[in-house]
């Protein structure tokens, strides 16, 4: 089966700094999507990661550990309209041979003045 | 290019109806296409795979003959519940391959919302 587990709620204060951790267990591994979705909205893209390593796009930063089965997403200089829901998402490949993307359950990020 | 149009954004239907929901890429061939179900602060459940000129892979649990899938031409998909009922009230979400992008990443169409009275 496949398993992607994110904590369902966290909150930060206005300018500090966030990490929302997930971890995985699936059958197969092509990568791992960060999105970020507003109520009632579609998922927008933040970040990739295929190998380990630390990726850095501005104020949202990405780290995969592939052994550990482990993600996180860092938010920097945290502001209001950052609060929303950040999906951790696994792409694996089907039989088809086409990526398919499995979605934890997404954390709810509320950020306080 | 990576816009992805869903139409309508809303719906609202009886019981016993079908509702058929189209996705589009606008500005790029998308050869794959992906429908999700998501229930309120609940997460996006894949439901179908579907590859322009072949039938749609269904995930496990998904009914094909109650969520019909067509992908007739690269820049459009359509999802049509048939027979609904309230419990297939949910958000409907496509996303779209644009596969010349680094990433092959999925980009999500605004979804649709589908209400049964």
């Amino acid at each position: 089966g496949q398993n992607i587990d994110q904590p369902t709620e966290m909150t930060a204060t206005e300018g500090a700094i966030v990490q929302i951790n997930c971890t995985y267990q699936t059958s197969g591994f092509n990568g791992l999507f960060w999105y970020q979705q507003h109520a009632g909205e579609a998922p927008t893209f933040l970040s990739y990661n295929v190998l380990d390593g630390l990726e850095e796009k501005g104020r949202f930063s990405s780290f995969l550990s592939r052994s550990k089965g482990y993600s996180y997403l860092l938010l920097k200089e945290l502001q209001m309209k950052d609060s929303a829901s950040y999906l951790c998402a696994v792409r694996i490949y089907g039989s088809s041979n086409t990526g398919k993307l499995i979605f934890g359950q997404g954390t709810t990020l509320q950020v306080k003045p | 290019g990576a816009v992805v149009s869903q139409h309508p954004s809303w719906v609202i239907c009886k019981s016993g109806t079908s509702v058929k929901i189209e996705c589009r890429s606008l500005d790029f061939q998308a050869t794959t296409m992906f429908w999700y179900r998501q229930f309120p602060k609940q997460s996006l459940m894949l439901m179908a795979t579907s590859n322009e000129g072949s039938k749609a892979t269904y995930e496990q649990g998904v009914e094909k003959d109650k969520f019909l899938i067509n992908h007739a031409s690269l820049t459009l998909s359509t999802l049509t519940v048939t027979s609904a009922h309230p419990e297939d009230s949910s958000f409907y979400i496509c996303s779209a391959v644009n596969r010349l992008l680094t990433y092959n990443e999925q980009f999500f169409g605004p979804g649709t919302r589908l209400t049964v009275l």
